[in-house]
């Protein structure tokens, strides 16, 4: 099993830049998680897909966040345009949800973004 | 509102050496209850977890963590740390809806040889 895939692993870039970030979560999986860990905030979610439906993105800063599912195996968070504030590591998950308690979450090695 | 709170931020111990880690919560009703492990750039990685029942909780790579209501806390113990056991530790309550969590801010763990 190759677990979560995400990529890039490193990404730097300057500020205004549009920044996509890809996740291939665990094949079979049905639900994907997108979070950001930042030595201030700790580690938030940002949104939720169930059946690469977004059922919570509450999480998501400001319009210049977007996330798109487009199939159960691919997804993207992306930035635009992007800011300093917005470097930190982004993490996707995905889990195998049955909707009635809390299942495991396996983590992608995330995507270290640097905005300069 | 539910919150974690991780009150040591680093601690080191010595391999052989035991080990807890503590966790407080507030939670309104019976909460759900994780540790998770992140090892130097990887994901994180779920120990174990408690949702009721035995509030001695057995995880993987030879962790355990007890669920004591009475203090709010769900503190994680190894009886003897290994080397690779080295890496940041979260503890997490369960927020709602099945997926969300509230994560504590973390202990990173030191192992000296």
């Amino acid at each position: 099993d190759a677990g979560v895939i995400q990529s890039p692993r490193h990404e730097v870039t300057e500020m205004g830049q549009e920044v996509t970030l890809r996740c291939k979560p665990i094949s079979g999986h049905n639900s994907l998680f997108w979070y950001r860990q930042t030595m201030m905030r700790g580690l938030e979610l940002l949104i939720y897909f169930n059946n690469n439906v977004p059922i919570d993105d509450s999480g998501m800063p400001e319009d210049r966040f977007s996330a798109k599912m487009p199939n159960a195996s691919f997804s993207t968070l992306k930035i635009q345009p992007s800011e300093p504030r917005d470097s930190a590591v982004y993490f996707c998950a995905s889990s195998l949800s049955s909707g009635s308690s809390y299942n495991e979450q396996f983590f992608g090695p995330g995507t270290r973004l640097t905005v300069l | 509102a539910q919150s974690v709170t991780q009150p040591d931020i680093h601690i080191t111990v010595s391999e052989g050496a035991s080990l807890e880690l503590r966790c407080n919560y507030s939670y309104g009703a019976t909460p759900y209850l994780f540790w998770y492990v992140q090892s130097p750039g990887q994901g994180l990685q779920l120990l174990l977890k408690y949702f009721s029942g035995d509030t001695l909780v057995q995880g993987i790579k030879g962790f355990e963590a007890e669920f004591k209501r009475s203090q709010s806390s769900f503190n994680l113990r190894k009886p003897s740390v290994h080397w690779s056991d080295a890496a940041e530790y979260f503890c997490a309550v369960g927020a709602g809806g099945t997926y969300k969590y509230i994560f504590g801010t973390g202990t990173r763990l030191k192992v000296l040889a």
